[in-house]
Protein backbone atom coordinates (compact mmCIF):
# COMPACT_ATOMS: atom_id res chain seq x y z
CA UNK A 1 0.00 0.00 0.00
CA UNK A 2 1.03 3.73 -0.22
CA UNK A 3 0.51 6.90 2.11
CA UNK A 4 1.21 10.41 1.48
CA UNK A 5 1.18 12.77 3.53
CA UNK A 6 1.01 16.57 3.24
CA UNK A 7 0.22 19.33 5.01
CA UNK A 8 -3.72 20.53 4.73
CA UNK A 9 -3.14 24.62 4.55
CA UNK A 10 -0.23 26.86 3.42
CA UNK A 11 -0.93 30.34 3.45
CA UNK A 12 1.64 32.91 1.17
CA UNK A 13 1.67 36.18 -0.14
CA UNK A 14 1.23 37.12 -3.57
CA UNK A 15 4.40 37.88 -5.44
CA UNK A 16 6.32 35.38 -2.73
CA UNK A 17 7.83 31.67 -3.08
CA UNK A 18 5.82 29.03 -1.30
CA UNK A 19 7.01 25.10 -0.74
CA UNK A 20 4.19 22.12 -0.56
CA UNK A 21 5.63 19.37 1.40
CA UNK A 22 4.73 15.70 0.67
CA UNK A 23 6.36 12.31 2.33
CA UNK A 24 5.37 8.75 1.27
CA UNK A 25 5.26 5.89 2.42
CA UNK A 26 5.26 3.05 -0.45
CA UNK A 27 5.88 -0.56 -0.89
CA UNK A 28 6.00 0.25 -4.73
CA UNK A 29 7.39 3.34 -5.40
CA UNK A 30 7.75 4.85 -9.27
CA UNK A 31 7.29 8.26 -8.99
CA UNK A 32 5.77 10.84 -7.51
CA UNK A 33 2.88 13.61 -9.38
CA UNK A 34 1.47 16.58 -8.80
CA UNK A 35 -1.84 18.06 -9.82
CA UNK A 36 -3.88 21.49 -9.01
CA UNK A 37 -7.63 21.85 -7.97
CA UNK A 38 -9.77 25.19 -8.00
CA UNK A 39 -12.55 25.14 -5.67
CA UNK A 40 -15.39 22.98 -8.04
CA UNK A 41 -12.84 21.89 -10.63
CA UNK A 42 -11.50 18.95 -11.61
CA UNK A 43 -7.76 18.33 -11.02
CA UNK A 44 -5.27 19.13 -13.97
CA UNK A 45 -2.05 17.63 -13.93
CA UNK A 46 1.24 20.00 -12.97
CA UNK A 47 4.52 17.77 -12.83
CA UNK A 48 5.87 14.63 -12.41
CA UNK A 49 9.32 13.63 -10.77
CA UNK A 50 10.13 9.77 -11.97
CA UNK A 51 14.22 10.55 -10.80
CA UNK A 52 15.31 12.59 -8.01
CA UNK A 53 15.97 15.93 -8.48
CA UNK A 54 14.61 19.13 -9.92
CA UNK A 55 11.84 19.52 -12.46
CA UNK A 56 10.89 22.89 -13.82
CA UNK A 57 7.88 24.15 -15.72
CA UNK A 58 7.67 28.05 -15.95
CA UNK A 59 6.80 28.72 -12.31
CA UNK A 60 6.08 25.53 -10.57
CA UNK A 61 9.37 23.28 -10.11
CA UNK A 62 8.95 19.73 -8.53
CA UNK A 63 11.61 18.51 -6.92
CA UNK A 64 11.79 14.35 -5.43
CA UNK A 65 14.53 12.75 -2.88
CA UNK A 66 13.99 9.13 -3.12
CA UNK A 67 16.19 8.61 -0.05
CA UNK A 68 14.34 10.92 1.72
CA UNK A 69 10.75 9.81 0.46
CA UNK A 70 9.88 13.30 0.09
CA UNK A 71 9.28 15.63 -2.52
CA UNK A 72 7.96 19.38 -2.73
CA UNK A 73 6.45 21.73 -5.22
CA UNK A 74 7.53 25.22 -5.79
CA UNK A 75 5.73 27.93 -6.96
CA UNK A 76 7.47 31.00 -7.59
CA UNK A 77 5.83 34.51 -7.92
CA UNK A 78 2.40 33.74 -6.74
CA UNK A 79 -0.40 35.11 -8.38
CA UNK A 80 -3.91 34.96 -7.07
CA UNK A 81 -5.16 32.80 -9.51
CA UNK A 82 -3.14 29.84 -7.61
CA UNK A 83 -5.13 29.44 -4.46
CA UNK A 84 -6.29 26.27 -5.21
CA UNK A 85 -5.50 22.87 -3.52
CA UNK A 86 -3.02 20.76 -4.44
CA UNK A 87 -2.13 17.18 -4.44
CA UNK A 88 0.23 14.97 -4.10
CA UNK A 89 0.12 11.86 -5.96
CA UNK A 90 2.32 8.22 -6.61
CA UNK A 91 1.93 5.03 -8.09
CA UNK A 92 3.18 1.67 -7.00
CA UNK A 93 4.67 1.10 -10.79
CA UNK A 94 1.32 -0.97 -12.49
CA UNK A 95 -1.53 0.20 -14.22
CA UNK A 96 -3.25 0.22 -11.14
CA UNK A 97 -3.93 4.04 -10.75
CA UNK A 98 -2.13 6.58 -8.50
CA UNK A 99 -2.85 7.10 -4.75
CA UNK A 100 -3.51 10.70 -3.82
CA UNK A 101 -2.69 12.33 -0.42
CA UNK A 102 -5.12 14.68 1.02
CA UNK A 103 -4.34 17.79 -0.61
CA UNK A 104 -3.00 21.25 0.64
CA UNK A 105 -5.22 24.27 0.62
CA UNK A 106 -3.19 26.95 -0.60
CA UNK A 107 -4.52 30.61 0.26
CA UNK A 108 -2.82 33.55 -1.09
CA UNK A 109 -3.40 36.52 0.60
CA UNK A 110 -2.99 40.53 -1.52
CA UNK B 1 -11.54 17.57 -29.08
CA UNK B 2 -13.86 17.48 -26.02
CA UNK B 3 -11.37 15.68 -24.01
CA UNK B 4 -13.11 13.64 -21.20
CA UNK B 5 -16.86 13.98 -20.76
CA UNK B 6 -19.21 13.53 -17.71
CA UNK B 7 -22.73 13.16 -17.41
CA UNK B 8 -24.73 13.95 -15.31
CA UNK B 9 -23.32 16.74 -14.25
CA UNK B 10 -25.29 16.70 -10.39
CA UNK B 11 -27.54 14.05 -9.31
CA UNK B 12 -29.66 13.25 -6.39
CA UNK B 13 -30.85 9.75 -5.50
CA UNK B 14 -32.86 8.35 -2.94
CA UNK B 15 -31.17 5.31 -1.09
CA UNK B 16 -31.86 2.11 -2.70
CA UNK B 17 -31.80 3.26 -6.30
CA UNK B 18 -29.38 2.69 -8.94
CA UNK B 19 -27.84 4.87 -11.42
CA UNK B 20 -24.87 4.81 -14.32
CA UNK B 21 -22.64 7.71 -14.30
CA UNK B 22 -21.62 8.05 -17.79
CA UNK B 23 -17.90 9.10 -18.84
CA UNK B 24 -16.50 9.20 -22.47
CA UNK B 25 -13.35 10.19 -24.05
CA UNK B 26 -11.70 11.24 -27.58
CA UNK B 27 -8.37 11.42 -26.74
CA UNK B 28 -7.61 7.48 -28.05
CA UNK B 29 -6.48 6.53 -24.28
CA UNK B 30 -6.32 3.05 -23.17
CA UNK B 31 -6.45 3.72 -19.87
CA UNK B 32 -9.53 5.09 -18.01
CA UNK B 33 -10.68 5.37 -14.55
CA UNK B 34 -12.85 5.99 -11.37
CA UNK B 35 -12.10 8.25 -8.86
CA UNK B 36 -14.44 9.10 -5.73
CA UNK B 37 -13.65 12.80 -3.83
CA UNK B 38 -14.67 13.36 -0.54
CA UNK B 39 -13.97 16.10 1.83
CA UNK B 40 -11.11 15.89 3.76
CA UNK B 41 -10.07 12.94 1.47
CA UNK B 42 -8.00 13.32 -1.38
CA UNK B 43 -8.97 11.00 -4.22
CA UNK B 44 -9.09 7.45 -3.80
CA UNK B 45 -9.31 5.24 -7.10
CA UNK B 46 -12.86 3.16 -7.67
CA UNK B 47 -12.53 0.96 -10.64
CA UNK B 48 -9.78 1.25 -13.48
CA UNK B 49 -9.41 -0.41 -17.44
CA UNK B 50 -6.30 -0.60 -19.17
CA UNK B 51 -8.08 -1.14 -22.42
CA UNK B 52 -11.38 -2.47 -23.75
CA UNK B 53 -12.97 -5.87 -22.26
CA UNK B 54 -10.33 -5.45 -19.17
CA UNK B 55 -11.68 -3.50 -15.82
CA UNK B 56 -9.62 -4.08 -12.49
CA UNK B 57 -10.90 -2.89 -9.00
CA UNK B 58 -9.33 -0.17 -7.05
CA UNK B 59 -9.16 1.18 -3.67
CA UNK B 60 -12.75 1.32 -2.67
CA UNK B 61 -15.03 -1.12 -5.19
CA UNK B 62 -17.32 -1.54 -3.02
CA UNK B 63 -21.14 -0.72 -4.64
CA UNK B 64 -19.85 0.12 -8.15
CA UNK B 65 -19.49 -1.86 -11.15
CA UNK B 66 -17.85 -0.83 -14.20
CA UNK B 67 -17.66 -2.86 -17.94
CA UNK B 68 -15.44 -1.45 -20.62
CA UNK B 69 -16.84 -2.42 -24.07
CA UNK B 70 -15.57 0.58 -26.41
CA UNK B 71 -12.33 2.59 -25.73
CA UNK B 72 -13.90 5.21 -25.76
CA UNK B 73 -16.35 4.55 -22.96
CA UNK B 74 -16.35 3.43 -19.37
CA UNK B 75 -19.84 3.77 -17.36
CA UNK B 76 -19.86 3.42 -13.93
CA UNK B 77 -22.80 2.19 -11.91
CA UNK B 78 -24.07 2.31 -8.15
CA UNK B 79 -26.54 -1.34 -7.61
CA UNK B 80 -28.00 0.27 -5.15
CA UNK B 81 -27.30 3.59 -3.81
CA UNK B 82 -26.30 4.42 -0.17
CA UNK B 83 -25.82 7.68 1.60
CA UNK B 84 -22.16 6.53 1.94
CA UNK B 85 -21.76 6.88 -1.93
CA UNK B 86 -22.45 10.67 -1.46
CA UNK B 87 -19.59 12.01 -3.57
CA UNK B 88 -17.93 14.04 -6.07
CA UNK B 89 -16.83 11.67 -9.31
CA UNK B 90 -13.95 11.89 -11.44
CA UNK B 91 -13.31 10.03 -14.35
CA UNK B 92 -9.37 10.04 -15.77
CA UNK B 93 -7.47 8.67 -18.36
CA UNK B 94 -4.26 8.71 -19.41
CA UNK B 95 -2.04 7.61 -22.77
CA UNK B 96 1.68 6.61 -23.41
CA UNK B 97 2.12 8.67 -20.62
CA UNK B 98 1.73 6.78 -18.59
CA UNK B 99 -0.71 6.62 -15.45
CA UNK B 100 0.99 9.57 -13.99
CA UNK B 101 -0.08 12.09 -15.80
CA UNK B 102 -3.65 11.86 -15.74
CA UNK B 103 -6.70 13.75 -17.15
CA UNK B 104 -9.49 14.48 -15.67
CA UNK B 105 -13.03 15.10 -16.29
CA UNK B 106 -15.20 17.85 -15.13
CA UNK B 107 -16.67 15.42 -12.13
CA UNK B 108 -20.32 14.37 -11.32
CA UNK B 109 -21.76 15.48 -7.92
CA UNK B 110 -23.93 12.87 -6.62
CA UNK B 111 -26.26 13.22 -3.36
CA UNK B 112 -27.76 9.86 -2.02
CA UNK B 113 -30.78 10.87 0.30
Amino acid sequence: GQSLEQPSEVTAVEGAIVQINCTYQTSGFYGLSWYQQHDGGAPTFLSYNALDGLEETGRFSSFLSRSDSYGYLLLQELQMKDSASYFCASSGGGADGLTFGKGTHLIIQP
Amino acid sequence: NAGVTQTPKFQVLKTGQSMTLQCAQDMNHEYMSWYRQDPGMGLRLIHYSVGAGITDQGEVPNGYNVSRSTTEDFPLRLLSAAPSQTSVYFCATSGLAGVNEQFFGPGTRLTVL
